[in-house]
Order: structure tokens, then sequence, then C-alpha cells
């Protein structure tokens, strides 16, 4: 089936700097991926949805500017962290749908990724 | 715009016995799908099982049943003979077909402890 892997799984950074986060489709060609942000205990909040060899759409209240994403070909995109703050100590999972779609519109996620802010 | 409600925020349930999960959406649209997704400590997301609106037949994977009443606008999940792998959190999922965005809508979520 569909996999989605994302690396890192972890990461701890100093406050101010930038941190990338990779998403990858490993048998498939994802032409649409999302980004998720999930706080602990509650539900995934879509941050945005980025489509192969274009810019992203960033959902309301979203900072483009702080969350970078790239998706620069159809099994890659990446999501970068910009000048993190502790606030943004999170967990985040991407996800992606392929082509050809599996019949059902079906996301396959990552693992997700869990960033820690000193 | 779409809604999601899951009114349970935790539920439990012994080894062997079934459990039924509830989920209620809003929507004026008339083609969508309908998703569970269980997300484990792993913290994985993982597909349970999934419903197209325009089948009047409820889907079924093996444990796993929903009851879709499309009028109602209700999708609630069955786990029949629970396995202690069942213990996750249980999320439902709307999304709206023909928009092009694919945007899934989730649920708050319901955490589904499976006791031994």
């Amino acid at each position: 089936g569909a996999v989605v892997s994302q690396h890192p799984s972890r990461v701890i950074c100093k406050s101010g700097t930038s941190v990338k986060i990779e998403c990858r489709s490993l048998d498939f060609q994802a032409t649409t991926m999302f980004w998720y942000r999930q706080f602990p205990k509650q539900s995934l909040m879509l941050m945005a949805t980025s489509n192969e060899g274009s810019k992203a759409t960033y959902e309301q209240g979203v900072e483009k500017d702080k969350f970078l994403i790239n998706h620069a070909s159809l099994t890659l995109s990446t999501l970068t962290v910009t000048s993190a703050h502790p606030e943004d100590s999170s967990f985040y999972i991407c996800s992606a749908l392929g082509l050809p779609l599996s019949g059902a519109n079906v996301l396959t996620f990552g693992a997700g990724s869990r960033l820690t802010v000193l | 715009a779409q809604t999601v409600t899951q009114s349970q925020p935790e539920m439990s349930v012994q080894e062997a016995e079934t459990v039924t999960l509830s989920c209620t959406y809003d929507t004026s649209e008339n083609n969508y799908y309908l998703f569970w997704y269980k997300q484990p400590p792993s913290r994985q997301m993982i597909l349970v099982i999934r419903q197209e609106a325009y089948k009047q037949q409820n889907a079924t994977e093996n444990r796993f049943s929903v009851n879709f009443q499309k009028a109602a606008k209700s999708f609630s999940l069955k786990i029949s003979d629970s396995q202690l792998g069942d213990t996750a959190m249980y999320f439902c999922a709307f999304m709206k077909l023909g928009s092009g965005t694919y945007k899934y809508i989730f649920g708050t979520g319901t955490r589904l402890k499976v006791l031994a």
C-alpha cells in the first residue's frame, strides 16, 4: 500500500533557528500534500495544502512566512519552520494524496514530527 | 462550512465486547466521503474505514463497520470483538467531492481504551 515517510520524527532546536521537516511519498506520486499541526490531546489542524509545482495554499491564521512549504517534486514536500519559538513546539503531520487516486480519495499520513523549541 | 462533531471525548470497552463511536456532521453537499481514522499511541494516523455518501450500503472492514445515516448526517463506527490493540484515538473525517481541494475536516476525536 501507499507509504509516506516523514523525517525527522523528533527534533529539538534553539529559539530563533529554522527547522525543516521532509515528507516523502515512497511508492506513489503525490500531487497534493497536506500539513497538519496537532496539539496534545487535540484534533488535527490543517495548516496548508501544497500542490506540486505551485505555491502552497495556507489556512486562515497560518503565517506563510513562518511556515514555508515547498513541493518541488511529486514525491517530496518540505515544511520549514523559520525562526522557531517555543510556541511553535508541536506535533506536525504530513499527508499525501496520490496518483492514481486510490478510488476513495484516501489520505496516507506520515508518522509525524515532534518539534520542541527551547 | 462543513463541521464534524464527535460527542464522546473518551470511551472504554472490555476486551471482546462491542463499542460504538458516534460522529455527526453538517453539510449541504450531496457528494462526499466519510472516514474513520485511528491514531494509536505511536501517533501514526491509520485509515480504519471509509464510506462514499452515494452508497447506501454501510461499509465494513473485518471487525469494523459503520452505520451511515445520510438524512440524519450520522456516521457511527462499531468495533466488534474489541482487542487491546484497538486502544487509540479515533477521528471521524469528512471530505467534500468536486471541490478539487481534497481537504479533510476532522472531528475532535474519541479516545478509546480497551480494558483487559
